[in-house]
């Protein structure tokens, strides 16, 4: 079964700084692609970034970067120069196919963002 | 830009009520989700819906579940008697033809 794994709970970064929030996802597609979703307090799920398998290069928007590993699986989100309105659960997500030429996002537990000013 | 509307943002209801909950998708949109998320917990998928049916529901999408598309812009998830259990936050979500799902703001659904 396809997983999704954030082993961070919670992570904390000072206001400036940089912060790398891990998932780990398991799959044996060799294209697809890895979301990471953005949920303030309001609770809005906010599409962060995507990454695309079949590309060698890292997603970058802005402030936000992926590491992207596929061989290991690995899909880590980088903040720079990190805001307070970065605070926020943090969602990787991976869509699983399924019939229609749909997917159903698959996602970890998130990680909880503090930002300190 | 074009975003995914649910409506109401916060739902209160007596354990065995019938609710609606709707949305509104992106028009041109094709497949329509609902996912749910128990408070401190992740996402779920609940049912996918395109060409006017289900296309997949999971474990959680029983018999007290269901989904319409009753006109040409809704997409509603009805629990015929909703259980303490219900209460959660569902998201409504829609995709075109790209690989991107688009989420509402949610909908609280507490379950008294």
């Amino acid at each position: 079964a396809q997983t999704v794994t954030q082993s961070q709970p919670e992570m904390s970064v000072q206001e400036a700084e940089t912060v790398t929030l891990s998932c780990t996802y398991d799959t044996s597609e060799s294209d697809y692609y890895l979301f990471w979703y953005k949920q303030p307090p309001s609770r809005q799920m906010i599409l962060v970034i995507r990454q695309e398998a079949y590309k060698q290069q890292n997603a970058t928007e802005n402030r936000f970067s992926v590491n992207f590993q596929k061989a290991a699986k690995s899909f880590s989100l980088k903040i720079s120069d990190s805001q307070l309105g970065d605070a926020a659960m943090y969602f990787c997500a991976y869509p699983l196919y399924i019939q229609g030429g749909s997917e159903k996002l698959v996602f970890g537990k998130g990680t909880k963002l503090t930002v300190n000013p | 830009e074009p975003e995914v509307t649910q409506t109401p943002s916060h739902q209160v209801t007596q354990m065995g009520q019938e609710v609606i909950l709707r949305c509104v998708p992106i028009s041109n949109h094709l497949y329509f989700y609902w996912y749910r998320q128990i408070l401190g917990q992740k996402v779920e998928f609940l049912v996918s819906f395109y060409n006017n049916e289900i296309s997949e529901k999971s474990e959680i999408f029983d018999d007290q579940f269901s989904v319409e598309r009753p006109d040409g812009s809704n997409f509603t998830l009805k629990i015929r008697s909703t259980k303490l259990e219900d209460s959660a936050m569902y998201f409504c979500a829609s995709k075109g033809g790209g690989y991107i799902q688009y989420f509402g703001a949610g909908t609280r659904l507490s379950v008294l």
